[in-house]
């Protein structure tokens, strides 16, 4: 149990443009996803906590117009990274909490490549 | 910034050999995960811990959780090639809190 998906598990976009992640638990309700950012060689960051049915709180430095995200169900949470840069570039990672434990799954990340 | 202090950074071991590895802090967490990510992948939560002096084993993983609350270790036994990756500690300060994550200690095992 507790499995978590990404897609796409890669994207390729050019410099502008704007792509969506979606991250979905597959076999339990998550009334709480977060979404991590990773670059090579270094731990997890959070970027935010997406609430079911709610707006996501976003950690501090990270920008909420530029990283739009939606949580419209109990399994379901979608990262959408807007007017994307290469410095946008990275290793974006969701997970999410069993309801019932502190216990957090992660999807398999998705990697986004700007040009 | 991070809060827990994990180590070591890296690790090189024949296999077969055990391996310890630990995560400090300065704070009293609630709970202590630890997981394990392969390159591409996500990490993959190896063993919990939810109290205080809580010993558990997975395999031939043990991780414990730290009497005063401030710390916790990883133990692999009899280490084999597909050990290799970056183990990561992670904890929660409260309840309902994020979680919190050490630097990692990345483990190469030699066959």
């Amino acid at each position: 149990g507790a499995v978590v998906s990404q897609h796409p598990s890669r994207v390729i976009c050019k410099s502008g443009t704007s792509v969506k992640i979606e991250c979905r638990s597959l076999d339990f309700q998550a009334t709480t996803m977060f979404w991590y950012r990773q670059f090579p060689k270094q731990s997890l960051m959070l970027m935010a906590t997406s609430n079911e049915g709610s707006k996501a709180t976003y950690e501090q430095g990270v920008e909420k117009d530029k990283f739009l995200i939606n949580h419209a169900s109990l399994t379901l949470s979608t990262l959408t990274v807007t007017s994307a840069h290469p410095e946008d570039s990275s290793f974006y990672i969701c997970s999410a909490n069993l309801r019932s434990n502190y216990e957090q799954y992660f999807g398999p990340g998705t990697r986004l490549t700007v040009t | 910034g991070q809060q827990l202090n994990q180590s070591p950074q890296s690790m090189f071991i024949q296999e077969g050999e055990d391996v310890s590895m630990n995560c400090t802090s300065s704070s009293i967490f609630n709970t202590w995960l630890w997981y394990k990510q392969d390159p591409g992948e996500g990490p993959v939560l190896l063993i919990a811990l939810y109290k205080a002096g809580e010993l558990t084993s997975n395999g031939r993983l043990t991780a414990q959780f730290g009497i005063t609350r401030k710390d916790s270790f990883l133990n692999i036994s009899a280490s084999i090639p597909s050990d290799v990756g970056i183990y990561f500690c992670a904890g929660h300060r409260r309840s309902g809190s994020r979680l919190t994550f050490g630097e990692g200690t990345q483990l190469t095992v030699n066959p």
